[in-house]
């Protein structure tokens, strides 16, 4: 079954760049999107159409996409943004959804 | 205002099927575009998408578990059904009701998240 592939944990200081990726044979051709999870809450869209940001995400968050990969960026992360960060596309055959395996992120 | 609520048991035995509820409004799933699915989280583990109804009443399921699954809706009472069948200890996660929009597979992303309901399969 068609799979997303991310690194299973990120760290980075305050005030750093986090870059969270995610890999995918079907990426050239499907969008992905970006959800945010923090403990015991329901994910959030922090990211959608590749590099599209919701009302209400901030401006630190972006997405971009080359090939089979496709990266979040959290630029100056701060404290809160410690959570776990799924990517969500299509699968290969465009008949159903799929999420990666999840990356956490630490703010050391 | 969009709301999602799941409801069903809590606790299943091994073998038996589950069936959870999700009662939505601020929305129809008769309109063009709109869809609900379902995601489930074991206990510290990634999410899984499970399946997907639209307005249009097309079904998707997961292709890892689509012999176990049935999505249905009843658009009168804004709700949508999963069942799942034999079900077994590593069935055990929450399972997540969300809201999607989309007209193809390439746009599907959750707006809107009901809060979850875990089930723990145990005898």
């Amino acid at each position: 079954s068609y799979e997303l592939t991310q690194p299973p944990s990120v760290s980075v200081s305050p005030g750093q760049t986090a870059r969270i990726t995610c890999s995918g044979d079907a990426l050239p051709k499907q969008y992905a999107y970006w959800y945010q999870q923090k403990p015991g809450q329901a994910p959030v869209l922090v990211i959608y159409k590749d590099s599209e940001r919701p009302s209400g995400i901030p401006e630190r968050f972006s997405g971009s996409s080359s090939g089979t990969t496709v990266t979040l960026t959290i630029s100056g992360v701060q404290a809160e943004d410690e959570a776990d960060y799924y990517c969500q596309s299509a699968d290969s055959s465009g008949t159903g959804a799929v999420f990666g395996g999840g990356t956490q992120l630490t703010v050391l | 205002q969009v709301t999602l609520r799941e409801s069903g048991p809590a606790l299943v035995k091994p073998t038996q099927t589950l069936t959870l509820t999700c009662t939505f409004s601020g929305f129809s799933l008769s309109t063009s575009g709109m869809c609900v699915s379902w995601v489930r989280q074991p206990p510290g583990k990634a999410l899984e998408w499970l399946a997907l109804i639209d307005w249009d009443d097309d079904k998707y399921y997961s292709t890892s578990l689509k012999t176990r699954l049935t999505i249905s809706k009843d658009t009168s009472k804004n709700q949508v059904v999963l069942t799942m069948t034999n079900m077994d200890p590593v069935d055990t996660a929450t399972y997540y009701c969300a809201r999607i929009q989309g007209t193809y597979s390439s746009s599907w992303y959750v707006d809107y998240w009901g809060q979850g309901t875990l089930v723990t399969v145990s005898s």
